[in-house]
């Protein structure tokens, strides 16, 4: 069974970098039958996605972010990362990691619990 | 990008009842449609993924359809724990997009 876990601070200054991990279990990020991906949800609103990577490490982001987010995988293969600079209020969210796996039709099949993360002035 | 546009944003049913969701997108996305069932403080859950094809666990009181590019969401008779927020994905290509969600009340 695949598990993931968000993982970082809960508290970001503005203007600095969001930083976060997610820990897989059950799968590795090399396998090339899923992509790994963040979205998140700012409070009271809807899903919001930020981006995806490939094991290739091909990454594909959100055109409205693409400009501060980057995703990538460490070397060990059980761990993804985000890492959005620049942060402001706006960015304030319960950030998720997911699978988007070709056995679920492609769809977002295995989600961390989520991590709220606010951004402060 | 493609835009997913949900409809109702809101609905109140009673168990038993049969409720419908639609998402429509701004193009062809073929069947590359999701739909997701998330709980207030939970992680969205898929449910049905290609449009129609149910996820393993899933009630069979959950199906899906597709006509075009109008997508369906059905429940054939509500469940108490069917209460939620529901969400229909698109991933035919990126950037992938969600609709903005139906929230469901029951009666």
């Amino acid at each position: 069974q695949v598990q993931l876990q968000e993982s970082g601070p809960g508290l970001v200054k503005a203007s600095e970098t969001l930083s976060l991990t997610c820990s897989v279990s059950g799968d590795s990020v090399s396998s090339g039958s899923s992509y790994w991906g963040w979205i998140r949800q700012p409070p009271g609103k809807g899903l919001e996605w930020i981006g995806s990577i490939y094991y290739s490490g091909s990454a594909y982001y959100d055109p409205s972010l693409t400009s501060r987010v980057t995703i990538s995988v460490a070397t060990s293969k059980t761990q993804f990362f985000l890492n959005l600079r620049s942060v402001t209020a706006a960015d304030t969210a319960v950030y998720y990691c997911a699978r988007r796996a070709s056995s679920s039709g492609w769809g977002y099949d295995s989600w961390g619990q989520g991590i709220l993360v606010t951004v402060s002035s | 990008d493609i835009q997913m546009t949900q409809s109702p944003s809101s609905v109140s049913a009673s168990v038993g009842d049969r409720v419908t969701i639609t998402c429509r997108a701004s193009q062809d996305i073929s069947n590359w449609l999701a739909w997701y069932h998330q709980k207030p403080g939970k992680a969205p859950k898929l449910l049905i993924s290609a449009a129609s094809s149910l996820q393993s666990g899933v009630p069979s009181t959950f199906s899906g359809s597709a006509s075009g590019t109008d997508f369906t969401l059905t429940i054939s008779s509500l469940q108490p724990e069917d209460f939620g927020t529901y969400y229909c994905q698109q991933s035919k290509s990126f950037p992938i997009t969600f609709g903005q969600g139906t929230r469901l009340e029951i009666q």
